[in-house]
């Protein structure tokens, strides 16, 4: 079943970590979004990607980067984590082209980091 | 910039009572995509529905239904028949057309839960 899939669903950390949040999708979708949802739940866009080699910042700042090698893998590497980045990292896929279902994200289950 | 702006932080009813949400967005663009997406509690965000701006007609998907005014900008979502399953995060959210990244603008969100 196609679906979109991010790894590790929780992660406690220390400060100064370095990690990397996973998604992959199986759709072949050309576009990936990571999306940061604060504690109080709103949804901000920090990085999106139209396809291989292709990665735009988003609406909100974020140290984050992101990497796009491969049409189905979007991974977020956090360099040096601060408590700050403590959240919940959602990714989404969308079709490029002007289908009907070019315009409807596919959300992941996320991934919900904490640094102490 | 568009903003999107959902005034109503939590709702409750009663198992099988009708409930709506509501949602206002500000733009200037003429033609755009408005959703409604649902996140229930640690799991998926899900698309509920979607509305085309260029269409008068309401949007309907079995017991979710729009009230979509593009002249007062609003766009709010009934559920009828409500059922425990219907407990989660709603949030409304806004596309431009034409897409180009596709990126959606989000509403901070209604948590709404549904009592037996």
């Amino acid at each position: 079943e196609a679906d979109i899939y991010q790894t590790p669903r929780y992660l406690v950390i220390g400060t100064g970590k370095k990690i990397t949040l996973e998604c992959s999708q199986t759709m072949g979708h050309d576009k990936m979004y990571w999306y940061q949802q604060d504690p109080g739940m709103e949804l901000h866009l920090i990085h999106y990607s139209y396809g291989v080699n292709s990665t735009e910042k988003g609406d909100l700042s974020s140290e984050s980067t992101v990497s796009r090698i491969r049409t189905e893998h979007f991974p977020l590497t956090l360099e040096s984590a601060r408590p700050s980045h403590t959240s919940q990292y959602l990714c989404a896929s969308s079709e490029a082209g002007l289908s009907s279902g070019a315009n409807v994200l596919t959300f992941g289950a996320g991934s919900r980091l904490t640094v102490l | 910039a568009q903003t999107v702006t959902q005034s109503q932080p939590e709702m409750s009813v009663q198992e099988a009572e009708t409930v709506t949400l509501s949602c206002t967005y500000d733009t200037s663009e003429n033609n755009y995509y408005l959703f409604w997406y649902k996140q229930p509690p640690s799991r998926q965000m899900i698309l509920v529905i979607r509305q085309e701006a260029y269409k008068q007609q309401n949007a309907t998907e079995n017991r979710f239904s729009v009230n979509f005014q593009k002249a007062a900008k609003s766009f709010s979502l009934k559920i009828s028949d409500s059922q425990l399953g219907d407990t989660a995060m709603y949030f409304c959210a806004f596309m431009k057309i034409p897409g180009g990244a596709q990126k959606l603008v989000f509403g901070q969100g209604t948590r709404l839960t549904i009592n037996p």
